[in-house]
């Protein structure tokens, strides 16, 4: 079975500092790996993943992560947050496998940027 | 850009009594999903499903809990007699390919409060 941790369940950061969200996962098997934000009344969207090559991973709005296969983590980061990033932030994993796409999630961290 | 839609976003039922949760997902996707988060849990797996039967589910779906996709676009989640413990949020996802590492697009949610 898998499991996801995400440390930290609430991060306060001014606008425009830097921020990073914290991930571990244990896994039997090879994963691949996601993060998701869920703004305000919205559903979960995908910000990046990573699944194989590089272990340095961009995704949208500016967020990037890193996949540290020897720490089994998996850190999400902004080098400068705006207002609007404002969310919570669901790291999760999938089996890397031949069939079925099953997401398993850490508990989320909470992101409020301030003024 | 295309979205999963959910209806309705909240419903409020009385224990015992059914309830079905809509969806319509991706209109080129083949993969369907059902994850709930209750109020301070992680969001958990319910269910996939494609080509008409369910494909793989969780301890959670239990006897009690039903998808179909009765036309060509919709797909639901029943829950036959609710329990207090079924109040969460219930997304909807779906994706593309049924392989670990394909994205999965979830839609909004939909608020289950059962009183």
């Amino acid at each position: 079975a898998q499991s996801v941790t995400q440390l930290d369940s609430q991060v306060p950061v001014f606008e425009e500092a830097p921020v990073e969200l914290r991930c571990n996962y244990s896994s039997s098997v090879s994963v691949y790996l996601f993060w998701y934000v869920q703004y305000p009344n919205q559903g979960l969207q995908l910000l990046l993943k990573y699944l194989s090559g590089s272990t340095l991973v961009k995704g949208i709005n500016g967020f990037e992560a890193e996949f540290n296969k020897s720490q089994t983590s998996f850190h999400l980061r902004k080098p400068s947050v705006h207002i609007s990033d404002t969310a919570e932030y669901f790291c999760a994993v999938s089996k890397v496998r031949a069939a079925g796409n099953k997401l398993t999630f850490g508990g989320g961290t909470r992101v409020l940027v301030k003024p | 850009e295309p979205e999963v839609t959910q209806t309705p976003s909240h419903q409020v039922t009385q224990m015992g009594q059914e309830v079905i949760l809509r969806c319509v997902p991706i209109s080129n996707h083949l993969y369907f999903y059902w994850y709930r988060q209750i109020l301070g849990q992680k969001v958990e797996f319910l269910v996939s499903f494609y080509n008409n039967e369910i494909s793989e589910k969780s301890e959670i779906f239990d006897d009690q809990f039903s998808v179909e996709r009765p036309d060509g676009s919709n797909f639901t989640l029943k829950i036959r007699s609710t329990k207090l413990e079924d109040s969460a949020m219930y997304f909807c996802a779906s994706s593309e390919g049924g392989q670990g590492g394909n994205t999965i697009y979830f839609g909004e949610g939909s608020w289950l409060t059962v009183v």
